[in-house]
């Protein structure tokens, strides 16, 4: 089946770790996002990738790094910068990043520290 | 820049009932909206999108929407809440790239 696979599903952190949250899909997408979405809030962009070897800061990017080596690949490190990073991660790829094109998501990370 | 807002955030209905919830857009162009669905701890699930056309949209589930460029809406309905719609939804504005904005989302949820 296509889509977008995120592991894992829980991961908790020490205090001044930092953590890697994978993201692969076969969607044969260029673009890929990564969003965080605090309890009973919305999305906000970390990071967006329209194709490989290229990303942008998102609003919320300071605590957090990217790569893009690979088209199905985009993991999110959630540094020790990142002062309050327990939240819920969503990763998403679209087509390309043209307007309209619909947003895929996948199941999501959650962090915890700890 | 473009923006959504979703001013109820929290609904409660009983099954059976009729649904809206409503979405407000700000953006200068045509715009390509978005309805999607999060169940807790899940990732977000499309239910429709608008291009152009038709301002009548049917998506998934039962579900419809209605463009309405006068009013700047994208209000998302359905005639019959089940007990399984209980869920989170979220309208964006599809502006490509990271200007794919959500809206801060409804709560739903279904009294037996």
């Amino acid at each position: 089946d296509g889509g977008i696979t995120q592991s894992p599903k829980y991961l908790f952190r020490k205090e001044g770790q930092n953590v890697t949250l994978s993201c692969e899909q076969n969607l044969n997408h260029d673009a890929m996002y990564w969003y965080r979405q605090d309890p009973g809030q919305g999305l906000r962009l970390i990071y967006y990738s329209q194709i490989v070897n290229d990303f942008q800061k998102g609003d919320i990017a300071e605590g957090y790094s990217v790569s893009r080596e690979k088209k199905e690949s985009f993991p999110l490190t959630v540094t020790s910068a990142q002062k309050n990073p327990t939240a819920f991660y969503l990763c998403a790829s679209s087509i390309d990043g043209a307007a309209g094109n619909t947003i895929y998501f996948g199941e999501g990370s959650w962090l915890t520290v700890v | 820049a473009q923006s959504v807002t979703q001013p109820d955030i929290h609904i409660t209905v009983s099954e059976g009932a009729s649904l809206e919830l409503r979405c407000n857009y700000s953006y200068g162009a045509t715009p390509y909206l978005f309805w999607y669905v999060q169940s807790p701890g899940q990732g977000l699930q499309l239910l429709l999108k608008y291009f152009s056309g038709d301002t009548l949209v049917q998506g998934i589930k039962g579900f419809e929407a209605e463009f309405k460029r006068s009013q700047s809406s994208f209000n998302l309905r359905k005639p019959s809440v089940h007990w399984s719609d209980a869920a989170e939804y979220f309208c964006a504005v599809g502006a490509g790239g990271q200007n794919f904005v959500f809206g801060p989302g409804t709560r739903l949820s279904v009294l037996p």
